[in-house]
């Protein structure tokens, strides 16, 4: 079945150095989402791309979606304490549900 | 509006017993799903329904069974708790089918311990 994989799996920054998490897919997805999860919070979605080289930006957060739409990268541009969190990306496929990477889980120290 | 509320927050279950967990959307989502989320693993879907009467199987069902009597409530049970079923559970809800790349709108969890 699909796998969705994401690196790293821990991520340890000091506050205003960047943060990338990666995440690649066994096939090929119609669309991927991308969900952050605060401590001992619950995943709340942040973004949704669909479009093959798609990149969207939310303030100091980039997402990218490959050209072959198989992967997919988020970056954090200048960390701050309150980005702490686990950042999960969510792969669907036609006809599928959707499979969850195992997260990457990002401390910052102030 | 309560979004997705999932009761309990915590329980502690010795090896054996049963127990449901509850969750309910007022949003009118056809879709709602459970997952369960453990260390290194993300998120695996449990079971899953595409609206009242309709359920399915996801990633990782047994153990658990699931029932969708209305459009608002789908309870989790186990049947038989096990060590390995200690875990962080979430109800998940979204518009549509959950096939067409819904956001999915997540309840708060409820940690479960099996001794």
């Amino acid at each position: 079945g699909q796998q969705v994989m994401q690196i790293p799996q821990y991520q340890h920054v000091q506050e205003g150095e960047d943060f990338t998490t990666y995440c690649n897919s066994s096939t090929t997805l119609s669309n991927i989402q991308w969900y952050k999860q605060r401590p001992g919070g619950h995943p709340v979605f942040l973004i949704q791309l669909v479009k093959s080289g798609e990149v969207k930006k939310q303030k100091r957060l980039t997402f990218q979606f490959g050209e072959a739409k198989k992967n997919s990268s988020l970056h954090i541009t200048a960390t701050q304490t309150t980005d702490v969190g686990t950042y999960f990306c969510a792969g669907g496929t036609s006809g599928s549900r959707l499979t969850f990477g195992e997260g990457t889980q990002l401390t910052v120290n102030p | 509006n309560a979004g997705v509320t999932q009761t309990p927050k915590f329980q502690v279950l010795k090896t054996g017993q049963s127990m449901t967990l509850q969750c309910a959307q007022d949003m009118n989502h056809e879709y709602m799903s459970w997952y369960r989320q453990d260390p290194g693993m993300g998120l695996r879907l449990i079971h899953y329904s595409v609206g009242a009467g309709i359920t399915d199987q996801g990633e990782v069902p047994n153990g658990y069974n699931v029932s969708r009597s209305t459009t608002e409530d789908f309870p989790l049970r186990l049947l038989s708790a096990a060590p390995s079923q200690t875990s962080v559970y979430f109800c998940a809800s979204s518009y549509g089918t959950g096939q067409g790349g819904e956001k999915l709108f997540f309840g708060s969890g409820t940690q479960l311990s099996v001794l």
